[in-house]
């Protein structure tokens, strides 16, 4: 069961804001909200997680909306290399489980 | 640190070969993976190793034999491979179990002939 819904694919100018978002309305109490993206051919990369505060590190920024039910990731400056696939993935204590994600692609 | 690394980064292979891919970490994890992915699809994880013991095997066929020889080290053997069983292969280990953030390795490409 698909546990969340990305859009499929999204554009954004180089430098601008990159804001992707998530849907997660069956989320249970203690889930947590996790972003990965994957750059062509390479393995995933970890991005930020939360449960239910907004999180910032120095790749992105992760906000979760009060009800939990969708969050949003923000890359506050993209550039070229930010092109890739975004997964945004909810879990608790199960090994990651891959959707289909949103394909970001920075435009210069 | 956050490394895991993979060998080697590609390979071809025959349907009749054996062959093994290797993963490596040194940051202490106690929880290893394996995960598929096939062209233009996400990736699907295929076993767990918690405390070099397996604890998941998503009905993954024997042809794919898993091993965690130590807690630093995890093999795939391959065996009597398909064409279709070409994908990138991808490692990954986590703190102490499936509670914990999964780090990546750069996988290896395998093609299947």
């Amino acid at each position: 069961d698909a546990k969340t819904t990305q859009p499929p694919s999204m554009d954004c100018a180089e430098g601008r804001a990159a804001n992707l978002p998530c849907n997660h309305s069956t989320i249970s109490g203690n889930e947590y909200v996790y972003w990965y993206r994957q750059i062509h051919s390479q393995g995933p990369q970890y991005i930020i997680h939360g449960l239910k505060n907004n999180e910032t590190n120095e790749m992105a920024s992760l906000i979760i909306t009060e009800d939990r039910k969708s969050s949003t990731l923000i890359l506050p400056h993209a550039t070229l290399r930010d092109t890739a696939v975004y997964y945004c993935i909810v879990r608790l204590n199960t090994p990651l489980v891959f959707g289909k994600g949103t394909r970001l692609s920075v435009i210069a | 640190d956050t490394e895991v690394t993979q060998t080697p980064k590609h390979l071809v292979m025959g349907m009749t070969n054996k062959k093994s891919l290797k993963c490596e970490q040194h940051m202490g994890h106690r929880a290893m993976y394996w995960y598929k992915q096939k062209a233009k699809k996400p990736p699907e994880l295929m076993f767990v190793y918690s405390y070099e013991k397996l604890s998941i095997n998503e009905s993954v066929p024997s042809r794919f034999s898993p091993e965690c020889p130590n807690s630093s080290l995890l093999n795939l053997h391959l065996h009597a491979l398909q064409p279709e069983d070409s994908a990138l292969y991808l490692c990954a280990s986590s703190t102490r179990g499936s509670t914990d953030t999964q780090y990546f390795g750069p996988g290896t490409r395998l093609t299947v002939l």
